[in-house]
């Protein structure tokens, strides 16, 4: 099983809202990530657990709130967002013995709309 | 901040011919890796080639690496309607006291078929 499985795939919401994107991978990795994409642009990493601990946070604003509950899992809690929040979230996770030589494997995303 | 950087942007080709995509970036790296993916979805590792490489072969996709230049390309061979996708460079780059993977801009590749 080579899969990173993200729900839901499609979410919308508005701004004084709260929701979680969910994250799980069954490949006995253990470094997941989350990551932000805008439209035709590159992702943008977010957050990176090795471990089961938070490593990098690469300075997210407060109203994104990571969560690592076990080895499989990760998720991303939104609250009172900002319609320019609107992106493709990406989960991925990968062995997490090689830092970036690890290849990463990706989920599909999240598409999240705030309004 | 951006580390690789792609052109072209987007590449139109018919298919059976070949695509080449290059990626430049700024610092030295340990290794540089291919991503593709397609249209809203997920990012699919192609392959990986170490600094002390100069080329790989995966399938239909070639690889090089000049380190001189700071610069790699991906040459897709006989390529296919199904080989649509905007396809990312990525490397490893120190930013913010930390070691992470940086992507490039991409670029969006489309075979007609």
């Amino acid at each position: 099983d080579t899969e990173v499985t993200q729900t839901p795939k499609h979410l919308v919401m508005g701004m004084t809202n709260k929701k979680s994107l969910k994250c799980e991978q069954h490949m006995g990795h253990r470094a997941m990530y989350w990551y932000k994409q805008k439209a035709k642009k590159p992702p943008e990493l977010m957050f990176v657990y090795s471990y089961e601990k938070l490593s990098i946070n690469e300075s997210v604003p407060s109203r994104f709130s990571p969560e690592c509950p076990n080895s499989s899992l990760l998720n991303l809690h939104l609250h009172a967002l900002q319609p320019e929040d609107s992106a493709l979230y990406l989960c991925a996770s990968s062995q997490g013995l090689r830092g970036v030589w690890d290849i990463q494997y990706f989920g599909a995303g999240t598409r999240l709309s705030v309004l | 901040s951006q580390q690789g950087e792609e052109d072209p942007q987007a590449l139109s080709i018919q298919e059976g011919e070949n695509a080449t995509m290059n990626c430049s970036y700024k610092t030295s790296i340990n290794n540089l890796q291919w991503y593709r993916q397609n249209s809203g979805r997920g990012l699919v590792h192609l392959i990986l080639i170490r600094s002390n490489e100069r080329e790989k072969h995966s399938g239909r996709l070639r690889v090089t690496l000049d380190t001189s230049k700071k610069s790699s390309s991906l040459l897709i061979t006989a390529s296919r309607a199904a080989d649509t996708a905007s396809y990312f460079c990525a490397t490893d780059a120190w930013e913010g006291g930390s070691e992470k993977l940086v992507f490039g801009k991409g670029t969006k590749l489309t075979v007609n078929p």
